[in-house]
């Protein structure tokens, strides 16, 4: 099956300084990736995605970039802000039709200092 | 936030008694998944039913259960054949059709066997 590595599990950025996360995958069959972020004690909300006819997308200060051939992806987070501060799981989706199985990584919590 | 709900939020069991866990979604979503989060190993898949009547086992199905009856409604069992079953437990949903590959998570519900 999938499996799904991300890196690093904590981080810690200064705010206004960038932060990134970065994921590997080995089934070359998934086609879809999400980025979810859940704030202490909230449900897991996603925040930007990706699928694997693209290699980068953009939304404000966020950013995820796709490497099909590596099979790996990354989310880039500039200026960043205290409310950043979360967990950030990234998931890789195989699926056709309405079927769809996601693989998540472990998680990368996030501090941004003020 | 609404559309999918989860409960009890917080849930306490006897050791060796079967709980079930609650999760329905007013989306008109033909999947639902069931993930377990421990600290330090992200979400981890249990169960998954891309329609009602059919469901599927994931990365870690022994010792729980699933009903898929009706298109709302996805209960989780937790049966006293998991050996650990304290953990937060989530529940989410997503649309079949193809533009719209987001899972829609549940508040979650916290289980912790006394």
């Amino acid at each position: 099956g999938e499996n799904v590595e991300q890196h690093p599990s904590t981080l810690s950025v200064q705010e206004g300084d960038s932060a990134v996360i970065k994921c590997t995958y080995s089934d070359s069959a998934s086609n879809y990736f999400p980025w979810y972020k859940q704030e202490l004690g909230k449900r897991p909300q996603l925040i930007i995605d990706i699928r694997s006819n693209v290699g980068e997308k953009k939304d404000q200060r966020i950013a995820v970039t796709l490497n099909k051939t590596a099979k790996h992806f990354s989310l880039h987070i500039t200026e960043t802000q205290p409310e950043d501060s979360a967990v950030y799981f990234c998931a890789a989706s195989i699926g056709s039709g309405g079927y769809q199985k996601v693989t998540f990584g472990i998680g990368t919590k996030l501090q941004v200092i003020p | 936030d609404g559309g999918i709900t989860q409960s009890p939020k917080y849930l306490f069991r006897k050791e060796g008694q079967n709980v079930t866990l609650s999760c329905e979604q007013n989306l008109n979503h033909d999947a639902m998944y069931w993930y377990r989060q421990d600290p330090g190993q992200g979400l981890r898949l249990i169960y998954y039913s891309q329609i009602v009547n059919d469901f599927q086992k994931g990365d870690i199905a022994e010792g729980y259960s699933v009903s898929r009856e009706k298109k709302e409604s996805f209960p989780l069992t937790v049966t006293s054949a998991q050996k650990n079953p304290t953990a937060f437990y989530l529940c989410a949903s997503r649309t079949s059709n193809l533009n719209y590959n987001e899972q829609f998570f549940g508040p979650g519900t916290r289980l912790t066997v006394l």
